[in-house]
């Protein structure tokens, strides 16, 4: 069984670009999260979508934003960017995102925004 | 905001020897989750351990949870040098009334291990 696909991998964008990150959970997964790593804040919760809906959003500005499909891959995207966004961003898959359900994650895309 | 903390922030050891973690958090949570993460990897998943439950093993690790002093500690028995990795702890807190269900994992800092031959 496949795990969590996160493309791309690696990614250079230039400040005020945008970027979409692309997300495949595991199959049968239903709920898929997004997380941003860095050195300064850790890990941190982007948000989390079950079928295709928003369920939770983390303390992130508007410029991040994401959407599930209907065959629950997903996609991230940060408009505007800033050095500050440069990060390691996770993503993980579960299979109804209820508590108890092991979330399983990705390699993750490293973004540098130079 | 970092609801664990988690101690020491590093760990040297040789291989063969036990190696102790420790995870403290804040809230009340309906599960807690360790992950290994090896340098610029993704998240792999340990162990989870419910609030319920008070002690889990797999394999070399052992993971034990005492809600009365909101920590949690991961043990791994006759480590190896492929250990050496960052070890977070995540906790799944219960939901609150503005929030709607779903999963939200709140991580600790982590521990990096280093295990040498």
């Amino acid at each position: 069984k496949a795990g969590v696909t996160q493309t791309p991998r690696y990614l250079i964008k230039t400040r005020g670009q945008q970027v979409t990150l692309s997300c495949s959970p595991i199959s049968g997964h239903r709920s898929v999260s997004w997380y941003q790593q860095t050195p300064g804040q850790g890990l941190q919760f982007l948000f989390e979508y079950f079928s295709e809906t928003q369920r939770n959003k983390g303390n992130f500005p508007g410029r991040f934003s994401g959407r599930q499909f209907s065959n629950s891959r997903s996609e991230m995207n940060v408009s505007t960017l800033e050095l500050g966004d440069s990060a390691l961003y996770l993503c993980a898959s579960s299979l109804r995102g209820y508590s108890g359900n092991t979330i399983y994650f990705g390699e993750g895309s490293w973004l540098t925004v130079v | 905001s970092q609801q664990g903390e988690e101690d020491p922030q590093a760990l040297s050891i040789q291989e063969g020897e036990n190696a102790t973690m420790n995870c403290s958090y804040k809230t009340s949570i309906n599960n807690l989750q360790w992950y290994r993460q090896n340098s610029g990897r993704g998240l792999v998943h340990l162990i989870l351990i419910r609030s319920n439950e008070r002690e889990k093993h797999s394999g070399r690790l052992r993971v034990t949870l005492d809600t009365s002093k909101k920590s949690s500690s991961l043990l791994i028995t006759a480590s190896r040098a492929a250990d050496t990795a960052s070890y977070f702890c995540a906790t799944d807190a219960p939901f609150s009334l503005w929030e709607t269900s779903g999963s939200r994992l709140t991580f600790g800092e982590g521990t990096q291990l280093t295990v040498n031959p």
